[in-house]
């Protein structure tokens, strides 16, 4: 069982659609992460949040835009995306933002049509 | 910078050991494992945080050399349940504190 929680788990959308991402933890991390992951690649880091502020963002495209409503909450909004956005997206977090392990959640298999 | 782990994949029979290497050109602050079994998330095994520092897990352990700023992860007598994908994670410190994944391991055990 993992105990951070990501919904939907699986999400299908129109490249003019508008879609958000959900991830909860409740172990009281600090850090929370948004990476995405390609079939047989390895997970790749787009957003860091630490302390509900956005610490790190990978050169990500526009059309995703993360948010940090509270400590427990990540969200990642999607606007206009393009079908080689379709990928897995993990969310993790950590209990503090350096020499902490990842704790990921099952993620959401996203489709782009 | 992606952290170089080898091999790509194995394959091993069960009772069989496997040593998975990654290494990097940057100094670093932190080597992590994860192991990722197919269509679920990945799953942290072990961080060795400092020079040298030698962690075991059950049949697996791992170690690192901070001078060559490489570590190794050891699975000894393989069980099925081993079988997956492991990746390497490393934290620089350049750029802001992160976790950068190497490319994976597949590791397949048969009986």
């Amino acid at each position: 069982d993992t105990e951070v929680t990501q919904t939907p788990k699986h999400l299908v959308m129109g490249m003019t659609n508008k879609k958000s991402l959900k991830c909860e933890q409740h172990m009281g991390h600090r850090a929370m992460y948004w990476y995405k992951q390609k079939a047989k690649k390895p997970p790749e880091l787009m957003f860091v949040y630490s302390y509900e502020k956005l610490s790190i963002n990978e050169s990500v495209p526009s059309r995703f835009s993360p948010e940090c409503p509270n400590s427990s909450l990540l969200n990642l909004h999607l606007h206009a995306l393009q079908p080689e956005d379709s990928a897995l997206y993990l969310c993790a977090s950590s209990l503090s933002l350096l020499l902490s392990p990842l704790h990921f959640g099952n993620g959401t298999r996203l489709t782009v049509t | 910078q992606q952290p170089v782990q080898s091999p790509q994949a194995v394959i091993l029979r069960e009772g069989e050991d496997a040593v998975i290497n990654c290494s990097s050109s940057k100094a670093l602050y932190s080597v992590h494992w994860y192991r990722q079994k197919h269509g679920e998330a990945p799953v942290f095994l072990m961080i060795l945080l400092k020079g040298g520092e030698q962690k075991g897990h059950d049949k697996i352990s791992a170690s690192f050399n901070e001078k060559k700023q490489q570590s190794s992860l050891y699975l000894t007598a393989s069980q099925l349940s081993y079988s997956g994908t492991y990746f390497c994670g490393t934290e620089e410190g350049t750029g802001g504190f992160k976790t950068i994944f190497g490319a994976g391991t597949r590791l397949f055990v048969k009986a």
